[in-house]
């Protein structure tokens, strides 16, 4: 079964530091969407991505963050200046959007900032 | 506008049922359920896309009623395995979830 594919599995930085998180959506979905959970808590959207460009992006997902999708295949979420309430799992995640399909989530990257 | 779910935690004995809830202040035009185990990612379960229509997932189903805005997921005969957190999502655009429902099963 076709996988969402995010490296790394767990990063520690230091606040101030810019981190960059990949993903590799599915290679057949048209939405790329990033997603980011607190420890305990629900599942908060960060930005939505379609035909290259950002179509819907929350709150959280101010000048600090931005994403790429730099060769088709991979989808990037930067964080330029990481403060310590960025710790978080993020969760990448595509969707095909055509039948009875959800989306599928990468397994996460836990970002720890220190 | 996200969602929200009812009750927050439910703690079943095996073979037990249980019902979780979402609800929208918005018009759903579809609800999708997903269960996440501890420390891994959100898996789909299902999507309903129609009102009153019902679907499942093993013995795990849903109903959706556009007309109260309402989804409910239905766990019977509850398994060990169904432990996890339940999220229901509404999709406009994109998907907000709800805060979740902790399930927890036990022998």
């Amino acid at each position: 079964e076709p996988e969402v594919t995010q490296t790394p599995s767990h990063q520690v930085t230091q606040m101030g530091q810019e981190v960059i998180l990949r993903c590799v959506p599915i290679s057949n979905h048209l939405y790329f969407y990033w997603y980011r959970q607190i420890l305990g808590q629900k599942v908060e959207f960060l930005v939505s991505f379609y035909n290259n460009e950002i179509s819907e992006k929350s709150e959280i997902f101010d000048d600090q963050f931005s994403v790429e999708r730099p060769d088709g295949s991979n989808f990037t979420l930067k964080i330029r200046s990481t403060k310590l309430e960025d710790s978080a799992m993020y969760f990448c995640a595509s969707y095909r959007a055509v039948g009875l399909y959800g989306y599928t989530f990468g397994s996460g990257t836990r970002l720890t900032v220190v | 506008q996200q969602p929200v779910q009812s009750p927050q935690a439910v703690i079943l004995r095996e073979g037990e049922d249980a019902v979780i809830n979402c609800s929208s202040s918005k018009a759903l035009y579809s609800v999708h359920w997903y269960r996440q185990k501890h420390g891994e990612a959100p898996v789909f379960l299902m999507i309903l896309l129609k009102g009153g229509e019902q679907k499942g997932h093993e013995k795990i189903s849903a109903s959706f009623n556009e007309k109260k805005q309402q989804s409910s997921l239905y766990l019977t005969a509850s398994q060990l395995s169904y432990s996890g957190t339940y999220f229901c999502g509404t999709l406009d655009y994109k998907l907000s979830f709800g805060a979740g429902t902790t399930v927890t099963v036990r022998a």
